[in-house]
């Protein structure tokens, strides 16, 4: 059974700051990672989608990696700007079709 | 590019009650998603329809739970009847397929269920 975990569970950081958020996978057998943000009272928005073969996507001042044999996935956050507080939820397709959530970091930047 | 729409935005009801959500996916988008989300998880998918069929409702209290998508565009959620814990955000998403493509969300209905 896959299960998604993301560690930490909240964040705060002065405005600035590079940040790391990390998403932890049980089965290797995927066939993408997806990362998401949430604003309160909101629908999830695709920030960034890491096929199975690939290493890593970047999108402006985010970049995630997957690293499937150790099941962990990172998005890295650089300059992080009071805007960038919401919550970031990783989520892996399986073989499937079926896309497992992790419970989400809520991310709180400080100006 | 239209989004994903939903409605209501919001609903509350007694419990034992009936209340059904509606979504329009993005045009052209195939596959369609329910998900649950309670106040501090994930989302979790109910059910996920490719065109108007049935490909996952593993998660889907059938007993309470019903969803359709007869023309394989729109799609209503219904619970009945509603229980304490349904309270949650009920998300719907599409996408293009069910393979590799990005998925869209649409607003979310919140239930409170009381």
């Amino acid at each position: 059974k896959q299960e998604v975990t993301q560690i930490p569970a909240a964040l705060s950081v002065p405005e600035g700051e590079n940040l790391v958020l990390n998403c932890s996978f049980t089965d290797s057998a995927i066939y993408n990672l997806q990362w998401f943000r949430q604003d309160p009272g909101k629908g999830l928005t695709s920030l960034l989608l890491i096929q199975s073969s690939q290493r890593e996507q970047t999108s402006g001042r985010l970049n995630a990696s997957l690293d499937k044999s150790s099941g962990r996935s990172t998005l890295y956050i650089a300059a992080s700007q009071p805007g960038d507080s919401a919550t970031y939820l990783c989520a892996v397709r399986r073989n499937t079709g079926k896309l497992i959530f992790g419970q989400g970091t809520t991310l709180q930047v400080k100006p | 590019e239209a989004g994903v729409a939903q409605s209501p935005r919001y609903k509350i009801i007694e419990k034992r009650q009936s209340v059904a959500f509606w979504c329009n996916p993005i045009s052209g988008h195939a596959t369609l998603y329910w998900y649950q989300q309670i106040l501090g998880q994930g989302p979790k998918l109910l059910i996920q329809f490719q065109n108007n069929g049935v490909v996952d409702d593993s998660q889907l209290p059938k007993d309470r739970f019903s969803a359709e998508r007869l023309k394989g565009v729109d799609s209503t959620l219904k619970i009945q009847p509603a229980k304490l814990e349904d309270s949650a955000v009920y998300l719907c998403a599409s996408s293009r397929g069910q393979g590799s493509e990005k998925l869209f969300f649409g607003s979310g209905t919140q239930l409170s269920v009381l």
